[in-house]
């Protein structure tokens, strides 16, 4: 299955907006509106924040959004917080009945 | 409250087997497919296999090379992963999660368990 490029890390200050890139290929990314995004804290389970490219699912903050252009999706963090810090992984389906996660982006709030 | 508990994880000598469970309560199970998703240590999430809501449907990562097996029983609400020819690359959190299936094929996993450490190493 084809790969999802994440930047490493990713850092703001409090109150800042950041974005988080996921870049694919035509063949995924670009080829699907069905590209999602996950919050992952130390030692807990992933969280789903952005479904299908920009939807939130019921209890997210609206500080999360997500876009996408072409191959690559994008997440914005806005009004970054404390509590934002955290690994952030983009998943995409891939056809063939698969799906693939991106590699994972580490946000730090400086 | 939707909850979903996963077992059976442990330590495996390389070639050896495992079998996975998920105890998913809190929803109509058989309404959703499942899925196992693994996280080496201190590596990223990996999609591992997929299960359609009556088991018609069944879809692996090219990369498992066939050696594991995804399966479920409705009537107990349970999801199972049977691995084997178990190698250190399986090294993982394996953690079950629910996909809404908001579109057929969207990746919107939105509940996952806590996940259980299988380590494989002599």
């Amino acid at each position: 299955q084809s790969a999802l490029t994440q930047p490493a890390s990713v850092s703001g200050s409090p109150g800042q907006s950041i974005t988080i890139s996921c870049t694919g290929t035509t063949n995924s990314v670009g080829s699907y509106n069905l590209v999602s995004w996950f919050q992952q804290h130390p030692g807990k389970a992933p969280k789903l924040i952005i479904s299908e490219v920009n939807k939130r699912p019921s209890g997210v903050s609206d500080r999360f959004s997500g876009s996408k252009s072409g191959s690559t999706a994008s997440l914005t963090i806005a009004g970054l917080q404390a509590e934002d810090e955290a690994d952030y992984y983009c998943c995409s389906y891939v056809g063939y009945s698969s799906w693939v996660f991106g590699g994972g982006t580490k946000v730090t709030v400086l | 409250e939707v909850q979903l508990v996963e077992s059976g994880g442990g330590l495996v000598k390389p070639g050896g087997s495992l079998r996975l469970s998920c105890a998913a309560s809190g929803f109509v199970f058989s309404d959703y497919y499942m899925n196992w998703v693994r996280q080496a240590p201190g590596k990223g999430l990996e999609w591992v296999s997929s299960i359609s809501s009556t088991s018609t449907y069944i879809y692996y990562a090219d990369s498992l090379k066939g050696r594991f097996t995804i399966s479920r029983d409705n009537a107990k609400n349970s999801l199972y992963l049977q691995m084997n020819s178990l190698v250190a690359e399986d090294t993982a959190v394996y953690f079950c999660a629910r996909r809404l299936g908001g579109q057929l094929w969207s990746a919107d996993f939105d509940s996952w368990g806590q996940g259980t450490l299988v380590t494989v190493s002599s």
